[in-house]
């Protein structure tokens, strides 16, 4: 069966800094995809960045950039520049083969400090 | 465009009784997918629905069930509700088969008393 660890609980960092979030996922499977979503208090799921795990190269999105090591099962987010705003609950997922059957990690809620 | 509509946002139930909850997907989107969010147990999924056909199903009795109308519109029923059933309920829809695009709802918060 397919799992997501993320062994960070809470992290913090200062404002205008980066931080990196890690994940780690354990699958049989070659097809897959692999998001990072974040929850802020509004309670809405929003999608900071996605991976289809055929690609070698990183997903970057503005600030937000992954470093995927799909041998080592790895899927770090990175964000720069740290802002007030990124403040949440982040959210490594697993997806195979696109099927809107996410695997979720226990997630990492992430404080930016003023 | 709208957003995926989850409706209501907040229910308070007595247990025993039934519920039933709402999601409207983005127009056009004929994916939709349900997850229970609870501070024990994290995310789960409950099930998939995608042209009216429920496609994949989590680990959950049988008072889970849900369904999706012609028009994508998708609700899930929690029969004989128990205190556990107390959760976040979120909602995801995607355009199209094998579609990694997916937009979530803000939930329905359900509290069981």
């Amino acid at each position: 069966a397919q799992t997501v660890t993320q062994s960070q609980p809470e992290m913090s960092v200062q404002e205008a800094e980066t931080v990196t979030l890690s994940c780690t996922y354990d699958t049989s499977e070659s097809d897959y995809y692999l998001f990072w979503y974040k929850q802020p208090p509004s309670r809405q799921m929003i999608l900071v960045i996605r991976q289809e795990a055929y690609k070698q190269q990183n997903a970057t999105e503005n600030r937000f950039s992954v470093n995927f090591q799909k041998a080592a099962k790895s899927f770090s987010l990175k964000i720069s520049d740290s802002q007030l705003g990124d403040a949440a609950m982040y959210f490594c997922a697993y997806d195979f083969e696109a099927t809107n059957k996410l695997i979720f990690g226990t997630g990492t809620l992430l404080a930016v400090q003023p | 465009k709208a957003g995926v509509t989850q409706t209501p946002r907040y229910l308070i139930k007595t247990r025993g009784q039934q519920v039933t909850l709402s999601c409207s997907p983005i127009s056009g989107h004929r994916s939709v997918s349900w997850y229970q969010q609870t501070p024990g147990q994290g995310l789960q999924f409950l099930f998939e629905y995608f042209s009216e056909t429920q496609r994949n199903k989590g680990n959950f009795p049988g008072r889970f069930s849900g369904r999706q109308f012609s028009n994508s519109r998708s609700e899930m029923n929690v029969s004989t509700l128990e205190l556990g059933d107390s959760a976040l309920y979120l909602c995801a829809s995607s355009l199209a088969n094998r579609d990694p695009g997916y937009t979530f709802g803000s939930g329905t918060r359900l509290t069981v008393v």
